[in-house]
């Protein structure tokens, strides 16, 4: 089972820049979450989708936008991107609603702005 | 609102002592409350869960947490650290019912010393 694949693992982007961050999950999950990961901060939650066509804003949403077109994927994507947003980010799944709220994580996508 | 805290960013013990990680939370609402392993270059994996059944949880590899109410804590133990158990710890809380999105603490750097 793969699980929650993302793509890519590695990317280095100069300030300007536009790229997208393919989040996909096998499992039929409602539920799907983008998060960053910096330093002493934990995990902050970007946005979220609690079901097909459907987004939300997290903590952090600010440089970020989302797209959620089909249950099994949800985009990232950085307009113009700013060194600030150099961090790894994870994405999750969660079967949602009758569940315990247990999150599926992908093994992350380390993002460098320069 | 829910939040949680961490206290200690790091945390060092010597192979076969005791592992004892602390998690305090704040939540509204009856809570479902986690820790999750992150090991070097991955993603986070569940360790264990309280989802209002027994207040003590066992856990994988030995971990065990206990639900304290009175005292809004979760701390996590291990009786004897193995090598294998260095890691970042996340703690977090879900909402018991509705939403599902979760709240992570800042993590907790777990060394361990030969």
């Amino acid at each position: 089972n793969a699980g929650v694949t993302q793509t890519p693992k590695f990317r280095v982007l100069k300030t300007g820049q536009s790229m997208t961050l393919l989040c996909a999950q096998d499992m039929n999950h409602e539920y799907m979450y983008w998060y960053r990961q910096d330093p002493g901060m934990g995990l902050r939650l970007i946005h979220y989708s609690v079901g097909e066509g459907t987004t939300a804003k997290g903590e952090v949403p600010d440089g970020y936008n989302v797209s959620r077109l089909k249950k099994q994927n949800f985009l990232l994507g950085l307009e113009s991107a700013a060194p600030s947003q150099t961090s790894v980010y994870f994405c999750a799944s969660s079967p949602g609603l009758a569940n315990t709220g247990e999150l599926f994580f992908g093994e992350g996508s380390r993002l460098t702005v320069l | 609102a829910q939040s949680v805290t961490q206290l200690g960013s790091h945390v060092s013990v010597s192979e076969g002592a005791l592992v004892l990680l602390r998690c305090n939370y704040s939540s509204s609402v009856p809570p479902y409350l986690f820790w999750y392993v992150q090991y070097p270059n991955q993603g986070l994996q569940l360790l264990l869960k309280y989802t209002s059944a027994a207040t003590l949880v066992k856990g994988i590899n030995g971990f065990e947490a206990e639900f304290k109410k009175s005292e809004t804590s979760f701390h996590l133990t291990k009786p004897s650290a193995h090598m294998s158990d260095a890691a970042e710890y996340f703690c977090a809380v879900s909402p018991s019912g509705g939403s599902y999105i979760p709240t992570f603490g800042r993590g907790t750097s777990l060394i361990v010393h030969p």
